[in-house]
This record gives structure tokens, C-alpha cells and sequence, in this order.
């Protein structure tokens, strides 16, 4: 079975751009979560996907966005970008919320 | 507020000793508890969980790790360090009890190094 992939691997955009990252899941599973990991922060949940639906969001600010489709394939949006969003985003996806979460390689995201 | 400690950033272990990597947590009853392994460059691996039940569990590559109620911990072990664990050590935990909505609470990593 496939793992979670993530595209691009690698991201290098400027400052007040915006990005789009993509998420697929290892088939079968619903549950779509994006994290954030950054050295001085380390890991932090950005949100989570099931059916098309947000269920849950992190204390991000609104730059952050995210959808999932009808295929639970997810793609996570950044606007207008800062330095301090430089980092690795990972996606994780499982069964279902509360069942343990797969991690895919992330995105790593330089802003200049 | 939850949150989960690691409390040692960076171990040095030589290769063929014991390994323990200590993780507490604060809430208020048993979360459910991770273990996840980072190579550089790379996602996170799911090393072992606890749920429920044995609190000594095994987990893949010959970790295990045994959760104490009393000291809010859930330390991992393994007996014998192999170069290839050379590695950052993630503990997280699930803050709803199986009724997450996704959002994992992770430590900030221990990075453990090995010596030949």
C-alpha cells in the first residue's frame, strides 16, 4: 500500500506570494491533518480534514487555509507569505480521526 | 494548559548501550500516547502507541516504551542502540481519547546521536 505523498517536496517563494501544497493519502483513509514544523516551535497542528469537511483548526491565522476533495486528496493554501512561515509541513493522514496518523516526507517551504 | 515535555534535547548514546528517552505529559486523565521517529529530511514514523490496557508496549525496530500513570510519563527504551537509530524522537499525544479531530500534541523532540 502507497504511503502519504506530498508535492512539491522542496518550495522556494517570496515574500506576500502564495503557495499551495498537496496532500495524498494512503487509500482508504479520510482523515487529512497538516502540521507545521518549525525549530523553534516545533511541531504544531494546523487542521484536519474527514469527508470534505474541516473539523478542526489550530491557532493559525487566517492565511492558512485548506480543503479536501471527494477523493480525500488535500491541499493546504498560504497566503501572502512571511519569512516566519519558512518551514516543513507535514501532512498525515488516517482512518479516521482518533486512530494513529501516517506522515507523509512534507513540504519544505523557504520564503526569501 | 496540555502539553507534553521532553526534557532532554540531544543524547549521546554508543552503539550497543541502553536507551531511554523520557516524555511527561500534563492532562488530565489518559490521553492516548505516541512515539514517532524523524530521520533528517523526512516525515515522522510511528514507532509504538498506548491506548489502553498492558501499559508496557512494544513498538517496531525493538522499542517499547511503559507508561506510568503516577508520573504522567511514557518513557521509551530500547536495550541495544543501533547507528540507524540515530534519529529526532517525537513524543505526542492525542488530547481526546480516541475522539481527536486530528490535532496530535507533540513534544519538541529529542535528537539522539550515536557513537561508534
Amino acid at each position: 500500500k502507497a504511503g502519504v505523498t506530498q508535492t512539491p517536496r522542496y518550495l522556494i517563494k517570496t515574500r506576500g506570494q502564495q503557495v499551495t501544497l498537496s496532500c495524498s493519502p494512503i487509500s482508504g483513509h479520510r482523515s487529512v491533518s497538516w502540521y507545521q514544523q518549525t525549530p523553534g516551535q516545533g511541531l504544531q497542528f494546523l487542521f484536519e480534514y474527514f469527508s470534505e469537511t474541516q473539523r478542526n483548526k489550530g491557532n493559525f491565522p487566517g492565511r492558512f487555509s485548506g480543503r479536501q476533495f471527494s477523493n480525500s486528496r488535500s491541499e493546504m493554501n498560504v497566503s501572502t507569505l512571511e519569512l516566519g512561515d519558512s518551514a516543513l509541513y507535514l501532512c498525515a493522514s488516517s482512518f479516521n480521526a482518533g486512530n494513529e496518523q501516517f506522515f507523509g516526507p512534507g513540504t519544505r517551504l523557504t520564503v526569501l | 494548559a496540555q502539553s507534553v515535555t521532553q526534557p532532554d534535547i540531544h543524547i549521546t548514546v554508543s552503539e550497543g548501550a541502553s536507551l531511554e528517552l523520557r516524555c511527561n505529559y500534563s492532562y488530565g486523565a489518559t490521553p492516548y500516547l505516541f512515539w514517532y521517529v524523524q530521520s533528517p529530511g523526512q516525515g515522522l514514523q510511528l514507532l509504538l502507541k498506548y491506548f489502553s490496557g498492558d501499559t508496557l508496549v512494544q513498538g517496531i525496530k525493538g522499542f517499547e516504551a511503559e507508561f506510568k500513570r503516577s508520573q504522567s510519563s511514557f518513557n521509551l527504551r530500547k536495550p541495544s542502540v543501533h547507528w540507524s537509530d540515530a534519529a529526532e524522537y517525537f513524543c505526542a499525544v492525542d488530547p481526546n481519547y480516541g475522539g481527536s479531530q486530528g490535532n496530535l500534541i507533540f513534544g519538541k523532540g529529542t535528537k539522539l546521536s550515536v557513537k561508534p
